[in-house]
């Protein structure tokens, strides 16, 4: 069981759109619309951004989106707001049933 | 309103035995499409999936970790436990629990909505 990949590391000046990656393999990201994005500040629990790919919890600004292609997921951060520092992991259930976190990725808001 | 909470020593020696206990309110593990996980994250890394149960008892453990892993859960208590033996250094993290929200039933298939504040565990000698 392999971590989800994504960029260690992503930045971009308020106003700004970024988009994370995060990929896996046919027998997680690919082959299930169960892929979640979770945000976590410093010293915090992670907080559900985004779940069954593209869908907001209530509360979740409409700046965030998310999107599936193939093995990769994608979380949009659009209208970057000194806020949305923090860090943001991917995850996804898998064919054994399991669930799988991503490296995790440094949102620097500039 | 779902809140979580663990609870546990915060130091434990090399080669003992770790239990955690997870108490929540606001929902109940006997209810249908609900889970809780537990979920570690050794200081300045990534997060790392370690377990789950289900309300009607299903069990998944990281595959990895399995050999030292035990979930159980106290309906009546609102309650679930965590064991892992052995514990190595290695182990130092900071363990949440998690309520899961189901809404694939076949596979058990949902997403972590509501987080505890997490324990920090410390393995040392």
């Amino acid at each position: 069981q392999s971590a989800l990949t994504q960029p260690a590391s992503v930045s971009g000046s308020p106003g700004q759109s970024i988009t994370i990656s995060c990929t896996g393999t046919s027998s997680d990201v690919g082959g299930y619309n169960y892929v979640s994005w979770y945000q976590q500040h410093p010293g915090k629990a992670p907080k559900l951004m985004i779940y069954e790919v593209s869908n907001r919890p209530s509360g979740v600004s409409n700046r965030f989106s998310g999107s599936k292609s193939g093995n990769t997921a994608s979380l949009t951060i659009s209208g970057l707001q000194a806020e949305d520092e923090a860090d943001y992991y991917c995850s996804s259930f898998t064919s054994s049933s399991t669930v799988v976190f991503g490296g995790g990725t440094k949102l620097t808001v500039l | 309103q779902i809140t979580l909470k663990e609870s546990g020593p915060t130091l434990v020696k090399p080669t003992q035995t770790l239990t955690l206990t997870c108490t929540f309110s606001g929902f109940s593990l006997s209810t249908s499409a609900v889970g809780v996980g537990w979920i570690r994250q050794p200081p300045g890394k990534a997060l790392e999936w370690l377990a789950l149960t289900y309300w009607d008892d299903d069990k998944r453990y990281r595959p990895s970790l399995k050999s030292r892993l035990t979930i159980t859960k106290d309906t009546s208590k609102n309650q679930v436990v965590l064991r892992m033996t052995n514990m190595d250094p290695v182990d130092t993290a900071t363990y949440y629990c998690a309520h899961l929200t189901v809404t694939n039933w076949i596979g058990g298939l949902g997403q972590f909505d509501y987080w505890g504040q997490g324990t920090l565990v410390t393995v040392s000698s």
